[in-house]
């Protein structure tokens, strides 16, 4: 069956513009997790969700960085104001029960 | 959630069992261990997961020590296709728990 989808696939912004990041998941699945992963390091836990509530967001590493799942299924990773630090791929993954995380491809957001 | 301990690289000659060691001394009772593995511009992927026994699937064999302060993810016969980053991570098991994943361990599967 599909698996997690993630657009764009890649995302170049000017320092200072708004970037939206939008994650497809596994139909069914409740839970939906986003990670930042630097060059070199592994992924960096950002937020989570349970179907539309968004239940831990202590990962988010500025006010900058919000994130919304108004139905319980799509996702939207928004950061304002772009900085060059925000530059990473970002990861989203899915999950239907408390073991296995299912991720997408992820986006490459560059900050120039 | 417990901190876990990789070597940063290793190397495996293919068709070769590729044995990669975690260690995870301060892991608790109710915490998992996991594996994922990630390959270049991928996603992680899922490989097992284990509490105090011993797992097997059709990618893997995970050994945990009895105490369960460390333990061994075995591919048994590596093939190219798993030259890739393995992230051990240990995690209690519940909704809403994220991976800590950590810097892993980059293996490099040499023909």
């Amino acid at each position: 069956g599909a698996g997690v989808s993630q657009s764009p696939r890649y995302k170049v912004a000017k320092r200072g513009q708004d970037v939206a990041l939008r994650c497809d998941p596994i139909s069914g699945h409740v839970s939906l997790f986003w990670y930042q992963q630097a060059l070199g390091q592994g992924p960096e836990f950002l937020t989570y969700f349970q179907n539309e509530a968004q239940l831990d967001k202590s990962g988010l590493p500025s006010d900058r960085f919000f994130a919304e799942r108004p139905e319980g299924s799509v996702s939207t990773l928004k950061i304002q104001r772009t900085q060059q630090e925000d530059s990473a791929v970002y990861l989203c993954a899915s999950s239907r029960d408390s073991y296995e995380q299912y991720f997408g491809p992820g986006t490459r957001l560059t900050v120039t | 959630d417990a901190k876990t301990t990789q070597p940063p690289s290793m190397d495996c000659a293919e068709g070769r069992a590729a044995n990669l060691p975690c260690n995870h001394s301060t892991i608790s009772g109710n915490e998992y261990v996991y594996w994922y593995r990630q390959i270049h511009s991928q996603g992680p992927q899922y490989i097992i997961h284990g509490l105090k026994n011993n797992e097997t699937n059709e990618m893997a064999s995970l050994i945990i020590t009895e105490d369960r302060k460390s333990s061994t993810l075995i591919l048994p016969h590596a093939t190219l296709r798993d030259t890739a980053v393995y992230y051990c991570i240990v995690r209690v098991t519940n909704t809403g728990n994220q991976f800590y994943f950590g810097t892993g361990t980059s293996l490099t599967v040499i023909p």
